[in-house]
């Protein structure tokens, strides 16, 4: 089945460094990558979604100055968080969708996730 | 606008014992529904989802769902649970034509031996 790897699994990093986590569909080109954001004991929120070769598009209400997303292959999308601060730690999880515009009918397949702890 | 809820936080079962997990939606037109699985620091899994057609959906690992449109209810059941089911389960939904999936607050699942 389709598989999509995340790295980091966790990091632990300093307030005001930059983190970059790494999301790629293993067996499968990925058109439509989306990236989640998932506090503690609480529900997925959709940050952003992006296509390959185009810039992604934002959810009302998240920074796209803080959460720097690249998409630059059919396997590989970057989320950056820039200038972390404690308020950013949460889990991210992304999912890929092998369908031209990750439309409904296609399946989302989701990362195991990142944890991230900004100190 | 759209939105899903699942009004149980925390449901603690017997092994062995029957399941449901309650989703309500709310949208004006056919929604695209999801039921996923969340085992402790995972990623999800997708257990089932109904696009159209066959009201009652059936899913991996023993599970099944029921789209009610009467009651925008497409809850999640499984006739005996096994201790390795205990998990977060979240249930989904999305428009007819876009991409981006609603997830409603999830379900703590926790079963008794």
């Amino acid at each position: 089945g389709a598989v999509v790897s995340q790295h980091p699994s966790r990091v632990i990093c300093k307030s005001g460094t930059s983190v970059k986590i790494e999301c790629r569909s293993l067996d499968f080109q990925a058109t439509t990558m989306f990236w989640y954001r998932q506090f503690p004991k609480q529900s997925l929120m959709l940050m952003a979604t992006s296509n390959e070769g185009s810039k992604a598009t934002y959810e009302q209400g998240v920074e796209k100055d803080k959460f720097l997303i690249n998409h630059a292959s059919l396997t590989l999308s970057t989320l950056t968080v820039t200038s972390a601060h404690p308020e950013d730690s949460s889990f991210y999880i992304c999912s890929a969708s092998p369908g031209l515009a990750g439309g409904v009918g296609d399946t989302q397949y989701f990362g195991p996730g990142t944890r991230l702890t900004v100190l | 606008a759209q939105s899903v809820t699942q009004p149980d936080i925390h449901i603690t079962v017997s092994e062995g014992a029957s399941l449901e997990l309650r989703c309500n939606y709310s949208y004006g037109a056919t929604p695209y529904l999801f039921w996923y699985v969340q085992s402790p620091g995972q990623g999800l899994q997708l257990l089932l989802k109904y696009f159209s057609g066959d009201t009652l959906v059936q899913g991996i690992k023993g599970f099944e769902a029921e789209f009610k449109r009467s009651q925008s209810s497409f809850n999640l059941r499984k006739p005996s649970v096994h201790w390795s089911d205990a998990a977060e389960y979240f249930c989904a939904s999305s428009y007819h034509s876009a991409s981006k999936i609603i997830f409603g607050s999830g379900t703590r699942l926790s079963i008794r031996p």
